[in-house]
């Protein structure tokens, strides 16, 4: 069953910790997202990867790191400078074409 | 920089009427440019892409590159049509994706 899959779907943590989000695809896609979805904000762009080893800032990166070590596999880390961590990330991705994004379910972070 | 911009947070329509959620972008070139759709507990989905000039579930959306405008639309509208609906923009030569800040629509009975 093909998809994209985040991981967990509830996080907690407490002011001053980094967390990792999972995110893994077996989609065969190249490009990966991630994104912050606010109330009254939309979805705005963290970080995006479109190849292995190779990734770039998006429009609010400040505060987050991202690696890609793998096709399949995009963690986000949302460190202890990220000012404002308590949201909603979705993971995404892109294949050849760029014609259409699939989404994960999303993770909801909660910094306490 | 490129910009997607919905000035409606919250668009409420009778059920016959007709919808149309505004798009609008910013971008020097030609951009690619997608409607999706949230429907509640659902995952976001592609309802449609510029490129395609396609009507799904009776939506349609013209690329108007004079007023730089993407704007959603559908004729007559039905209940199961209320979701969050974002526009987005995809920057050509990168993989650069970029959304707006959504529209909610609900339909009124």
């Amino acid at each position: 069953d093909g998809g994209i899959t985040q991981s967990p779907k509830y996080l907690f943590r407490k002011e001053g910790q980094n967390v990792t989000l999972s995110c893994e695809q077996n989609l065969n896609h190249d490009a990966m997202y991630w994104y912050r979805q606010d109330p009254g904000q939309g979805l705005r762009l963290i970080y995006y990867s479109q190849i292995v080893n190779d990734f770039q800032k998006g429009d609010i990166a400040e505060g987050y790191s991202v690696s890609r070590e793998k096709k399949e596999s995009f963690p986000l880390t949302v460190t202890s400078a990220q000012k404002n961590p308590t949201a909603f990330y979705l993971c995404a991705s892109i294949g050849q074409g760029k014609t259409e994004a699939f989404f994960g379910q999303g993770t909801r972070l909660t910094v306490v | 920089a490129q910009r997607v911009t919905q000035p409606e947070k919250l668009l409420s329509v009778f059920k016959g009427a007709p919808v149309e959620l505004k798009c609008n972008y910013s971008y020097s070139g030609s951009p690619e440019l997608f409607w999706y759709v949230q429907y509640s507990r659902q995952r976001l989905q592609l309802l449609l892409r510029h490129i395609s000039r396609e009507s799904i579930k009776g939506f349609t959306a013209d690329l108007n590159k004079g007023e730089t405008s993407f704007h959603l639309k559908k004729p007559f509208a039905q209940e199961e049509d209320s979701a969050m609906y974002y526009c987005a923009l995809s920057v050509p030569g990168t993989y650069k994706y970029i959304f707006g800040t959504g529209t909610r629509l609900k339909v009124l009975a």
